[in-house]
């Protein structure tokens, strides 16, 4: 079945890149994303990446993508305390057949040090 | 401003209790969904919607019910029948795109709901 997998915690110092990872199962996802979640809030879209793309840069945020491996990762180039929140990645995949359906890695939290 | 509201950000349910959680959108989304997160889990999906009167158990259905007589609102019922309702109550909505096209879901500020 579906899976997406993440690691539950990661901890940089301000100034450092840090970098998310997610492993996912469907090879036939078209569309990958991160989302960031702060405390007690819901969840904010910070970017996507079309299946049949390597790499994604937006500002401070990389996105990698390994099709092979099934591996995407989220690299934050120098992090700033207000980074501070959970991470999640999300594929898409069929859903009865017409209708995409999001499958929700389990977050990762990461934490700044100032 | 265009976005999602969710309402109440704190819901108190005692046993046996129904309760109802709002959720409106003025995106113009056709599609709404609702999902329940957990500590430490991902997303699960509860119910969806892609057109005003229809919608689809997701996942965790059971013990939960929905309508979705607007297109702007989809209210979620956790009904006495869910037996461990604490949880974070998170509602999204999006432009419905036929299967494999991007189709970008945007995210309320969620609803805390505890059983007293």
């Amino acid at each position: 079945g579906e899976d997406v997998e993440q690691s539950l915690f990661l901890s940089v110092r301000e100034g450092d890149s840090s970098v998310i990872n997610c492993t996912y199962t469907d090879s036939s996802s078209t569309y990958l994303y991160w989302y960031k979640q702060e405390p007690g809030a819901g969840l904010q879209l910070l970017t996507y990446i079309f299946s049949n793309m390597d790499m994604k840069q937006d500002q401070r945020l990389t996105v990698l993508l390994n099709k092979k491996d099934k591996h995407l990762s989220l690299r934050i180039a120098d992090t700033q305390t207000g980074d501070s929140a959970i991470y999640f990645c999300a594929e898409t995949t069929n859903y009865g057949g017409a209708t995409n359906k999001l499958i929700f890695g389990t977050g990762t939290l990461l934490a700044v040090q100032p | 401003d265009g976005g999602i509201t969710q309402s109440p950000k704190y819901l108190f349910r005692k046993e046996g209790q129904n309760v109802t959680l709002s959720c409106e959108q003025n995106l113009n989304h056709d599609a709404m969904y609702w999902y329940r997160q957990d500590p430490g889990q991902g997303l699960r999906l509860i119910y969806y919607s892609q057109i005003v009167n229809d919608f689809q158990k997701g996942d965790i259905a059971e013990g939960y019910s929905v309508s979705r007589e607007k297109k702007e609102s989809f209210p979620l019922t956790v009904t006495s029948a869910q037996k461990n309702p604490t949880a974070f109550y998170l509602c999204a909505s999006s432009i419905w795109r036929a299967r494999g096209r991007r189709e970008t879901q945007y995210f309320g500020p969620g609803t805390r709901l505890l059983v007293l």
